[in-house]
């Protein structure tokens, strides 16, 4: 069964700077996708950034980019000039690209405060 | 577009109480899921509905809990009868689901406390 870990219960960043949240991964799968989202206090779960594991190029979408490594089965997001409204719990997720799969697997999160 | 939308946002009942959440997902999405997210954790599967067949349902403890989603749009999770560890946010998500990959869209959930 596939696992993921994220190992920071709790980060901090002051504003404008830069923060990188870890995320380890295990499966014996070679297909698969990895996935962050963000959770605010309001719950809704919003996708942040989505990466192919196939895909040797790292996923950005404007400030945030990941840092994948396949063999380390890791799997690190990246927020740059952090903004107030960056605070949130951010999850890890893992699915697995078998047909017969489909729901996510989740890291149990890490809890991001933005310092002004 | 509209979102995925869930109701009520916030239930409060007394143990052995039944309860129903609703979720209406985004349009045109063949996929359904509803997550478990008890305090602290990670959200988990309950059930996956393919259009309105339920594809994986193994991890819905199906003595108390029950699920529908008619004509594969809107869904129904049930509860009957509530206990005290059913507390938690229950998330639905909605999909695009083509080939063997999708990504899943959430709504804002339905916090359940059971007294």
């Amino acid at each position: 069964a596939q696992t993921v870990t994220q190992s920071q219960p709790e980060m901090s960043v002051q504003e404008a700077e830069t923060v990188t949240l870890s995320c380890t991964y295990d499966t014996s799968e070679s297909d698969y996708y990895l996935f962050w989202y963000k959770q605010p206090p309001s719950r809704q779960m919003i996708l942040v950034i989505r990466q192919e594991a196939y895909k040797q190029q790292n996923a950005t979408e404007n400030r945030f980019s990941v840092n994948f490594q396949k063999a380390a089965k890791s799997f690190s997001l990246k927020i740059s000039d952090s903004q107030l409204g960056d605070a949130a719990m951010y999850f890890c997720a893992y699915r697995s690209a078998k047909g017969s799969q489909g729901n996510l697997i989740f890291g149990k999160g890490t809890k991001l405060s933005v310092k002004p | 577009e509209a979102g995925v939308v869930q109701s009520p946002r916030y239930k409060i009942i007394e143990k052995k109480q039944p309860v129903a959440f609703w979720c209406n997902p985004i349009s045109g999405h063949n996929t359904l899921y509803w997550y478990l997210q008890n305090l602290g954790q990670g959200p988990e599967l309950l059930i996956r509905y393919e259009n309105e067949e339920a594809v994986d349902d193994s991890q819905l403890p199906k003595d108390r809990f029950s699920a529908e989603r008619l004509k594969g749009v809107d869904s129904t999770l049930k509860i009957q009868p509530a206990e005290l560890g059913d507390s938690a946010v229950y998330l639905c998500a909605s999909s695009l689901r083509t080939g063997n990959t999708d990504t899943q869209y959430f709504g804002p959930g339905t916090r359940l406390t059971v007294l």
